[in-house]
C-alpha cells in the first residue's frame, strides 16, 4: 500500500523568513496529494491540494509543487507569520481512495 | 467550505462502558467518511471507511467488534467504541467526502475521549 514520509518533523524559522515541508510517496498511482494545517486540539484544515496532472498551484502566500517521477511533493510558505505556527500534514491517495497521511510537521514561526 | 460536524466533542468515562461519537456533513451528502484516531503529537491514523449502507471496511489491526460504525443515511456516520479501556483514550476525528466533489476531503472537529 501507500506510504508517505514527511520531513523535517520540526521547524522553527524567523517570521518572514520561508519554510518548505517535504514528502515522498511511494504509489505512483496516488494522483492527489493534499495539505492540512492542525492546530492543538482543533480539525485539520485543508490549506492547499494539488492533483497530478499539474507541477505547481500556488495560493498567495502558499505553494505546492509535485514532482511526479521522483514521487516527491513539497509546499513552501513564504513570508511567514506567527499565525503560521502549527503541525502541517501532507497525504497522498489515488482517485476516491483513502488518504495516507505523513506524520507531520510542527513549524514555529518566531517573532 | 463544506462543514462536518462532530458529537460530542470531547466525553470522559469509565471503564467498560461504551461510547458513541456521531459525525454528521452538514450541507451535503457523503457516501463515503472515515474515522481516525489520533494520539498526542502523532498525525493521523485511519480507523476504517464507513460506507453508506453497506459495511464499514476496517484497516489491519482495527478491531471491527470494538469499534462498531454504522453509516445509515448520506449525512450520518456513527462510531460506537464498545467496552472502552484507558488505552482507547484519544482524539477521534472524523472526515466525510463530499459526493459531489474530487477526493476531498472536510474534517469534523474531533471528539476527546477520556477512559478512567
Amino acid at each position: 500500500g501507500e506510504n508517505v514520509e514527511q520531513h523535517p518533523s520540526t521547524l522553527s524559522v524567523q517570521e518572514g523568513d520561508s519554510a518548505v515541508i517535504k514528502c515522498t510517496y511511494s504509489d505512483s498511482a496516488s494522483n492527489y496529494f493534499p495539505w492540512y494545517k492542525q492546530e492543538l486540539g482543533k480539525r485539520p484544515q485543508l490549506i492547499i491540494d494539488i492533483r497530478s496532472n499539474v507541477g505547481e498551484k500556488k495560493d498567495q502566500r502558499i505553494a505546492v509543487t509535485l514532482n511526479k517521477t521522483a514521487k516527491h511533493f513539497s509546499l513552501h510558505i513564504t513570508e511567514t507569520q506567527p499565525e503560521d505556527s502549527a503541525v502541517y500534514f501532507c497525504a497522498a491517495s489515488i482517485s476516491q481512495g483513502n488518504l495516507i497521511f505523513g506524520k507531520g510537521t510542527k513549524l514555529s514561526v518566531k517573532p | 467550505g463544506a462543514v462536518v460536524s462532530q458529537h460530542p466533542s470531547w466525553v470522559i468515562c469509565k471503564s467498560g462502558t461504551s461510547v458513541k461519537i456521531e459525525c454528521r456533513s452538514l450541507d451535503f451528502q457523503a457516501t463515503t467518511m472515515f474515522w481516525y484516531r489520533q494520539f498526542p503529537k502523532q498525525s493521523l491514523m485511519l480507523m476504517a471507511t464507513s460506507n453508506e449502507g453497506s459495511k464499514a471496511t476496517y484497516e489491519q489491526g482495527v478491531e471491527k467488534d470494538k469499534f462498531l460504525i454504522n453509516h445509515a443515511s448520506l449525512t450520518l456516520s456513527t462510531l460506537t467504541v464498545t467496552s472502552a479501556h484507558p488505552e482507547d483514550s484519544s482524539f477521534y476525528i472524523c472526515s466525510a467526502r463530499d459526493n459531489r466533489g474530487n477526493n476531498e476531503q472536510f474534517f469534523g472537529p474531533g471528539t476527546r475521549l477520556t477512559v478512567l
